[in-house]
């Protein structure tokens, strides 16, 4: 079965400070990786995604992924943080039957961001 | 406009009396599935549905059930809700179940704040 791994569970920056958030997977075949963001009392937002082609993979508000097969990670960057991108972020991984068309939906416990103004 | 419409968005309700959260899309989507949020452990799926009639456990499915009788329409029951089971609910639909399919995005209902006393 799949797995899903982000180490961090909380990660404090500045405002304008880089940011990364790391994720990586367990599973034995292609994965298809995401990104999603979740802002306290509201659903889940997707960020970006990663199905096949380009390993650099650009989001919306200005995230970025790369997803590196021998490490098994899609770490999540942007390179100027606003306040406004404090939240909680989750990774997940699709995988499954695809001859069977049916998948799971994975999920990391997710990382909790906080922005210093 | 896409949407994943879950109802109620909160309620406390006590041990043992059956309750119902439905969920709607008017995507015309095939998949559909529940997940709960708790803290410090992620979104974990409980069930998934592949279309009409079809419905598979994901990895939290017990004192759970579902049913998929209509494509827009896949409501979570509890038949006997204990205080476990106190949690975020959220539901999800996509398109098809196959990864990797081209614009096969997974849309997030706003989520559903369950207390069981």
């Amino acid at each position: 079965a799949q797995s899903v791994t982000q180490p961090d569970i909380h990660i404090t920056v500045s405002e304008g400070a880089s940011l990364e958030l790391r994720c990586n997977y367990s599973y034995g075949a292609t994965p298809y990786l995401f990104w999603y963001v979740q802002s306290p009392g509201q659903g889940l937002q997707l960020l970006l995604k990663y199905f096949s082609g380009d390993t650099l993979v650009q989001g919306i508000k200005g995230f970025e992924a790369e997803f590196k097969r021998s490490q098994s990670s899609f770490n999540l960057r942007k390179p100027s943080v606003h306040w406004s991108d404090a939240a909680e972020y989750f990774c997940a991984v699709a995988a499954g039957d695809s001859g069977a068309g049916s998948y799971q939906l994975t999920f990391g416990k997710g990382t909790k961001l906080s922005v210093i103004p | 406009e896409a949407q994943v419409t879950q109802n109620p968005r909160y309620l406390i309700t006590v041990t043992g009396k059956k309750l119902t959260v439905t969920c709607s899309q008017n995507m015309n989507h095939e998949y559909m599935s529940w997940y709960r949020q708790d803290p410090g452990l992620g979104l974990r799926q409980i069930y998934y549905s592949m279309n009409v009639e079809v419905t598979d456990k994901g990895d939290v499915p017990e004192g759970y059930k579902v049913s998929r009788k209509e494509k827009r329409n896949f409501p979570l029951i509890l038949e006997s809700p204990s205080p476990n089971q106190t949690s975020l609910y959220f539901c999800a639909s996509s398109r098809w179940g196959l990864q990797g399919a081209a614009g096969n995005t997974i849309y997030f209902g706003e989520g559903s704040w369950l207390t069981v006393v």
